[in-house]
């Protein structure tokens, strides 16, 4: 159980256009997901956290204008990288924490990533 | 300030012998601290969290508040947990919060 599903596992775009990153939880509800970034051999950055019904709450440096987050569902939150450029270019990683039974409070479950490339 | 320090980048190690994995952490209350593993290829998972006390994988971490340190310890390393470790600090205990990732480790245990 408590499995999170991401899609697409890698995007390659052209600078200035937009890509939306998927992030499901398949058997559980998720009233919380949380977005990070990975860099090559770095840790993950955490860009913002999701609430399902409400707005993203972004950490200090993240453009809440460039990383849209909806978070539309108790299964489904959405990263839409917008007018994307090459230095956007990374290892975007979702998370979600689960309700009630299947996990423990605080824990979060991993997505795969997604691998964007901006040429 | 929130932050979460390992300071190797790399432990490497033969198999059979004792593994610690440091981390250090700075927050002003009493935070949740997690070490997450991830092995060749696969997603992040959790490995173990300090209010669990739990060994895991022969692993387990003990939270001393006085040193502000969560270290990961095996007694005698396997192959198979040659992976990533991060380390990573919550800063309120209970409901929902965001994960706060050290730099983590790679475990290299050679046969």
């Amino acid at each position: 159980g408590a499995v999170v599903s991401q899609h697409p596992s890698r995007v390659i775009c052209k600078s200035g256009t937009s890509v939306k990153i998927e992030c499901r939880s398949l058997d559980f509800q998720a009233t919380t997901m949380f977005w990070y970034r990975q860099f090559p051999k770095q840790s993950l950055m955490l860009m913002a956290t999701s609430n399902e019904g409400s707005k993203a709450t972004y950490e200090q440096g993240v453009e809440k204008d460039k990383f849209l987050i909806n978070h539309a569902s108790l299964t489904l939150s959405t990263l839409t990288v917008t007018s994307a450029h090459p230095e956007d270019s990374s290892f975007y990683i979702c998370s979600a924490s689960p309700w009630g039974a299947g996990g423990t409070i605080n824990e979060q479950f991993f997505g795969p990533g997604t691998r964007l490339t901006v040429l | 300030a929130q932050r979460v320090t390992q300071p190797e980048k790399l432990l490497s190690v033969f198999k059979g012998a004792p593994v610690e994995l440091k981390c250090n952490y700075s927050y002003s209350g009493s935070p949740e601290l997690f070490w997450y593993v991830q092995y060749s290829r696969q997603r992040l998972q959790l490995l173990l969290r300090h209010i669990s006390r739990e060994s895991i994988k022969g692993f387990t971490a003990d939270l001393n508040k006085g040193e502000t340190s969560f270290h990961l310890k095996k007694p005698f390393a396997q192959e198979e947990d040659s992976a990533m470790y991060y380390c990573a600090l919550s800063p309120f205990s209970g409901g929902y919060n965001k994960l706060i990732f050290g730099a983590g480790t790679r475990l290299a245990v050679h046969p």
